[in-house]
C-alpha cells in the first residue's frame, strides 16, 4: 500500500536554526514525491518537487529510495517559514494514478 | 481571480441529505482533482478528471460522484450524507494530467 508518514506532529525550533521536517514513505515503484506548505490563511501550495531538484526559499529535499525518505532541510529557519507542510507521493496502485497525503507537521519558527 | 475557485465556501446541512460542490480550474488547466480534509483522516485523494474524463480515483465512497463539464469545471455531489461526511473538500488543478497541482481555497462542509 502506498502511504506517507511524517512522524512529528509539531515542531519547534528558533530563528536562525536549522530544520529538517521528516517523511518517510511506502511505494513499490518510483514515486513522484512533493512537499506543500499552507501559510495561515492561505491555501496548499506546492513548495517542491524532488524532480525538479530546486531549492525553493531555501529549502531542500533529498530522496532517499535506500531508507524511503524525502525529508525537507532548510540551514537557517525564518518566522516566516511557520506553516504546515504536508509531504506528499503520486504513484501509479492498482485502480490507477493515487495521490497520498502524509498528515503534515506544523513548523513554529520561534523569534 | 485567475487562480482555482470554490463555491459555497461554507455549507451546512442534515444527515440524508444531498449536496454539490463547485470547482472552477485555474484558466487553461485540463485536470481537477477532489480532496477530503478530515480531522481524523488528513488529506485524502477522492478523484481526477482530465479533459472531461475520470482518470483516476482514490477513497472516493459509492455516496460520492464527480463530474467535469465541457467548460472544465467540475462538481462533486454528496449523497445521503452522515455525520462522518463533515469535512473540507478542496479542489486543485494542473495543467496535465501529472503535473503541480494548484488548490483552491476548499468548501467547510458540516453535516449536523
Amino acid at each position: 500500500a502506498q502511504r506517507v508518514t511524517q512522524p512529528e506532529k509539531l515542531l519547534s525550533v528558533f530563528k536562525g536554526a536549522p530544520v529538517e521536517l521528516k517523511c518517510n514513505y511506502s511505494y513499490s515503484g518510483s514515486p513522484e514525491l512533493f512537499w506543500y506548505v499552507q501559510y495561515s490563511r492561505q491555501r496548499l501550495q506546492l513548495l517542491l518537487r524532488h524532480i525538479s531538484r530546486e531549492s525553493i526559499k531555501g529549502f531542500t529535499a533529498d530522496l532517499n529510495k535506500g531508507e524511503t525518505s524525502f525529508h525537507l532541510k532548510k540551514p537557517f529557519a525564518q518566522e516566516e517559514d511557520s506553516a504546515m507542510y504536508y509531504c506528499a507521493l503520486s504513484g501509479w496502485g492498482r485502480s490507477g494514478q493515487n495521490f497520498v497525503f502524509g498528515p503534515g507537521t506544523r513548523l513554529s519558527v520561534l523569534p | 481571480d485567475s487562480g482555482v475557485t470554490q463555491t459555497p465556501k461554507h455549507l451546512i446541512t442534515a444527515t440524508g441529505q444531498r449536496v454539490t460542490l463547485r470547482c472552477s480550474p485555474r484558466s487553461g488547466d485540463l485536470s481537477v482533482y477532489w480532496y477530503q480534509q478530515s480531522l481524523d483522516q488528513g488529506l485524502q485523494f477522492l478523484i481526477q478528471y482530465y479533459n472531461g474524463e475520470e482518470r483516476a480515483k482514490g477513497n472516493i465512497l459509492e455516496r460520492f460522484s464527480a463530474q467535469q463539464f465541457p467548460d472544465l469545471h467540475s462538481e462533486l455531489n454528496l449523497s445521503s450524507l452522515e455525520l462522518g461526511d463533515s469535512a473540507l473538500y478542496f479542489c486543485a488543478s494542473s495543467v496535465l494530467a501529472s503535473d503541480t497541482q494548484y488548490f483552491g481555497p476548499g468548501t467547510r462542509l458540516t453535516v449536523l
